[in-house]
């Protein structure tokens, strides 16, 4: 079956660190995918990992391990506009035209002062 | 204009009712999606269409019905709903493998 675990909700402290993990279990893997969406708007995109090892992007960097089907968002010197719903999603089949993207369900972070 | 444009933004229709969502997208890419978001669940794929061919449908029953004419617009057509089918739609295109989603803004839909 297909399957991605995100924690359901997370908070934390503006400029703090905070991780937010992903596992997955799915047929096949080409990328994983993070999104960003706040409420009442569409999921932007943040990063995108198809090899292992760390992708950096300003405040935001995204990790993988296919070996252990594992991947985590790390946001850095949070801000209150950061409070969102984090989107994992990972890429299959391996081969096609189109993108076919499995999505979790997600995590809200809510950051605090 | 500019990305993925969706309207209408908020639709309340009954079970009875005949409605339509379009989506339009400005990037130039050759493929789109519909997805239906529902409170607590993931994102769930329904439709794509690649070069305007339906290469995929997610066993979704058949009252809805996607159309579309040309690589820049999707519809998705909406009859005899379910109040069950109250949800965020949200359209998507990309391009080329590896490429990421872009998404539109969605329609918030209620079926009464």
């Amino acid at each position: 079956g297909q399957n991605i675990d995100q924690p359901t909700e997370m908070t934390a402290t503006e400029g703090a660190i905070v991780q937010i993990n992903c596992t997955y279990q799915t047929s096949g893997f080409n990328g994983l995918f993070w999104y960003q969406q706040h409420a009442g708007e569409a999921p932007t995109f943040l990063s995108y990992n198809v090899l292992d090892g760390l992708e950096e992007k300003g405040r935001f960097s995204s990790f993988l391990s296919r070996s252990k089907g594992y991947s985590y968002l790390l946001l850095k010197e949070l801000q209150m506009k950061d409070s969102a719903s984090y989107l994992c999603a990972v890429r299959d089949p391996p081969d096609g035209a189109t993108n076919k993207l499995i999505f979790g369900t997600g995590t809200l972070l809510a950051v605090q002062p | 204009e500019t990305g993925v444009t969706q309207t209408p933004r908020h639709l309340v229709m009954g079970m009875t009712n005949k409605k339509s969502l379009k989506c339009e997208q400005h990037l130039g890419h050759n493929a789109m999606y519909w997805y239906k978001q529902s409170a607590k669940k993931p994102l769930e794929l329904m439709f794509v269409y690649s070069l305007e061919e339906r290469v995929e449908n997610n066993s979704v029953p058949s009252r809805f019905s996607p159309e579309c004419p040309n690589s820049s617009h999707l519809f998705l057509h909406l009859h005899t709903l379910q109040p069950e089918d109250s949800a965020l739609y949200l359209c998507a295109s990309s391009q080329g493998r590896g490429a990421e989603q872009y998404f539109g803004p969605g329609t918030r839909l209620t079926v009464t």
